[in-house]
């Protein structure tokens, strides 16, 4: 299966973005989905884990949820900040339990 | 404090081979499972490979395009992951990172990534 992000999002410093993640085929709801941040020349971290948990030390304006209706996995950032222009990638397993990464989106704070 | 720091990246000829290391510390190694992930300059993440803890038979698994070319060990004693890469093609091209892999196996628990090692296929 695939999953799909928007290629990029753009938002003022404050405001809310949400990333979308939808799962192909199989339901979203079937094997958890990760979020990764990656800022420009650095590793990836985890921002959200389960579909919906926050690492000690990320933000709580980080939150990530699954929605079975559209099949997808978002991740909701408030209150926006400079800091976090990143690309942003979900994850989620495939039958045999590999990973599966989405494209990408990449954040960018106005 | 978790840490994985890898080491081994470099330049590379089209059929040659290429070993990459990753030293762990911060977590109980010899129950980790442990994954490889790589980046194509300008392009998204690439799973590559894992490799289970002894409990589980220290089996590995790969995506399709490394796998009968690229081989994933571990030395418990040495609390260190390795990528064997073989066969390299110039599409190989990318920073490796090895990754903790334990978000599956161990409820509660989330990943870590090390800081990557480019690794580069061109004649």
């Amino acid at each position: 299966f695939l999953l799909t992000q928007p290629h990029s999002v753009s938002e003022s410093p404050g405001k809310t973005v949400t990333i979308s993640c939808t799962r192909s085929s199989g339901s979203i709801a079937r094997s958890y989905v990760q979020w990764y941040q990656q800022r420009p020349g650095s590793t990836p971290t985890t921002v959200i884990f389960e579909d919906s948990q926050r690492p000690s030390g990320v933000p709580d304006r980080f939150s990530g949820s699954i929605d079975s209706s559209s099949n997808s996995a978002s991740l909701t950032i408030s209150g926006l900040r400079t800091e976090d222009e990143a690309d942003y990638y979900c994850q989620s397993y495939d039958i045999n339990n590999h990973w599966v990464f989405g494209g990408g989106t990449k954040v960018t704070v106005l | 404090e978790v840490q994985l720091v890898e080491s081994g990246g470099g330049l590379v000829k089209p059929g040659g081979s290429l070993r990459l290391s990753c030293a762990v510390s911060g977590i109980i190694f010899s129950d980790a499972w442990m994954s490889w992930v790589r980046q194509a300059p300008g392009k998204g993440l690439e799973w590559v490979g894992r490799i289970k803890n002894k409990r589980d038979g220290a089996t590995t698994e790969y995506a399709l395009p490394v796998n009968g070319r690229f081989a994933i060990s571990r030395d418990d004693s040495r609390d260190t992951l390795f990528l064997q890469m073989n066969s390299l093609k110039t599409e190989d091209t990318a920073v490796y990172y090895c990754a903790t892999d334990l978000s599956l196996v161990v409820p509660g628990a989330w990943d870590y990534w090390g800081q990557g090692s480019l690794v580069t296929v061109s004649s």
